[in-house]
């Protein structure tokens, strides 16, 4: 069965730093997303991209995130200067179309970011 | 803004003993609402999606029902493996396609 995939699955980073965050997303779809979880908080929205563009983010989602899909299978986070508060699980999320039936998000087994 | 809460916390079931999980929501016209499983340090499994009122969905011992405000995930004679926190999460209308989710309800089920 397709899934998402993503790498690392834990990070280990000095504030300050930059960390790329890679995901491959399931192969015939359209949308991919960006979701961060703190550590007993729940699951955030970060961004969503569709037809290589950022289609909607979040007020986390400031100038020092970035995503790109440098090829026709993987899609990237940048987190250009780590703070401490970045911190969390970082999970990247796919679906087929944005039509009933076919937005379900399917989600990636997640990159544990710890940041010092 | 889009908001979702979940019911209680935490939920200790011994095996066998039937129970139902609460997800209330307050969205600005429901596209979707989506029941996921989380095992500790993974990412959310999805189970359902409920688009409207009075749909219903089942797998194995889980169903999920939706009304107008809040959608119950019921679990019938549960298994110890089904031990998980299960998240609830809404999509609104419109072109904005992101979830939201609630902080989940953490199950225990005892053998």
């Amino acid at each position: 069965e397709p899934e998402v995939t993503q790498t690392p699955s834990h990070q280990v980073t000095q504030m300050g730093q930059e960390v790329i965050l890679r995901c491959v997303p399931i192969s015939n779809h359209l949308y991919f997303y960006w979701y961060r979880q703190i550590l007993g908080q729940k699951v955030e929205f970060l961004v969503s991209f569709y037809n290589n563009e950022i289609s909607e983010k979040s007020e986390i989602f400031d100038d020092q995130f970035s995503v790109e899909r440098p090829d026709g299978s993987n899609f990237t986070l940048k987190i250009r200067s780590t703070k401490l508060e970045d911190s969390a699980m970082y999970f990247c999320a796919s679906s087929v179309g944005s039509e009933t039936s076919q937005e379900t998000q399917y989600f990636g087994p997640g990159t544990r970011l710890l940041v010092l | 803004e889009d908001q979702v809460t979940q019911s209680p916390e935490a939920l200790r079931l011994q095996e066998g003993e039937s129970s139902s999980l609460n997800c209330s929501y307050t969205v600005s016209g429901l596209r979707g609402l989506f029941w996921y499983r989380q095992d500790p340090g993974k990412g959310p499994e999805f189970l359902f999606t409920l688009y409207s009122a009075g749909e219903e969905k089942e797998k194995e011992r889980l169903k999920a029902t939706l009304t107008k405000k809040e959608s119950f995930l019921h679990i019938t004679a549960p298994k110890p493996e089904d031990s998980a926190t299960y998240l609830c999460a809404v999509q609104a209308r419109g072109a904005n396609s992101k979830l939201t989710f609630g902080k989940g309800i953490t199950l225990s089920v005892r053998p």
